[in-house]
């Protein structure tokens, strides 16, 4: 079967780094994506990756390595607008995504 | 860009109610996906179309539910009769491409929020 897995909640502080792991097993892949949802919001998009390697984008990365069927999202300078849930999704052979079941981000001033 | 729209953001209603979710997809998007999502299952697809037509509904859940798309511009989720099972935010989502060139990444709606009693 396919299965996305990340940690249920995890908990930093204001002005730290946190760095949400992801790994997966999925018929095949076609590329990881991290999106971030605020509670009572819908997902909006962070980062993709489809090479092995670090994507930056401001105080957000996300790094990929195919052959451990591994991400994580790296988030610097966190502050507390941070704080929501983080989804991993891989795009399988089909294209279709699938779905982690998110981490709780919880920043504490 | 007005983004994915849906309605209504919140439904209350009894068991055995008809339930109808609508959603506008981005224009120019030629795939539109419907979601749900609980605490307890997390995000599931629900069935999605590529240029409105229906391309796999294996996720809706049983005979209950059903999903159209007249046209490029307007989709509906009905649950027909509602249980209280039902209860969950239903997310519309759209992208440019039946394929996955790039990242076609998926914008969401802001969701439905439905809860049968």
């Amino acid at each position: 079967g396919q299965n996305i897995d990340q940690p249920t909640e995890m908990t930093a502080t204001e002005g730290a780094i946190v760095q949400i792991n992801c790994t997966y097993q999925t018929s095949g892949f076609n590329g990881l994506f991290w999106y971030q949802q605020h509670a009572g919001e819908a997902p909006t998009f962070l980062s993709y990756n489809v090479l092995d390697g670090l994507e930056e984008k401001g105080r957000f990365s996300s790094f990929l390595s195919r052959s451990k069927g591994y991400s994580y999202l790296l988030l610097k300078e966190l502050q507390m607008k941070d704080s929501a849930s983080y989804l991993c999704a891989v795009r399988d052979s089909n294209y279709q995504l699938i779905w982690g079941a998110g981490t709780k981000l919880i920043i504490k001033p | 860009d007005a983004g994915v729209i849906q309605s209504p953001r919140h439904e209350v209603t009894e068991m055995g109610q008809e339930v109808t979710l609508r959603c506008k997809p981005i224009s120019g998007h030629n795939s539109l996906f419907w979601y749900r999502q609980t605490m307890m299952r997390g995000l599931e697809l629900l069935i999605y179309f590529n240029n409105n037509v229906p391309i796999d509904d294996s996720g809706m859940p049983e005979d209950r539910f059903s999903a159209k798309m007249p046209n490029a511009s307007f989709s509906t989720l009905k649950i027909q009769p509602s249980e209280p099972r039902d209860s969950a935010v239903y997310f519309c989502a759209s992208t440019p491409a039946g394929s996955s060139s790039g990242a076609n990444v998926l914008t969401f709606g802001a969701g439905s929020r439905l809860t049968v009693l």
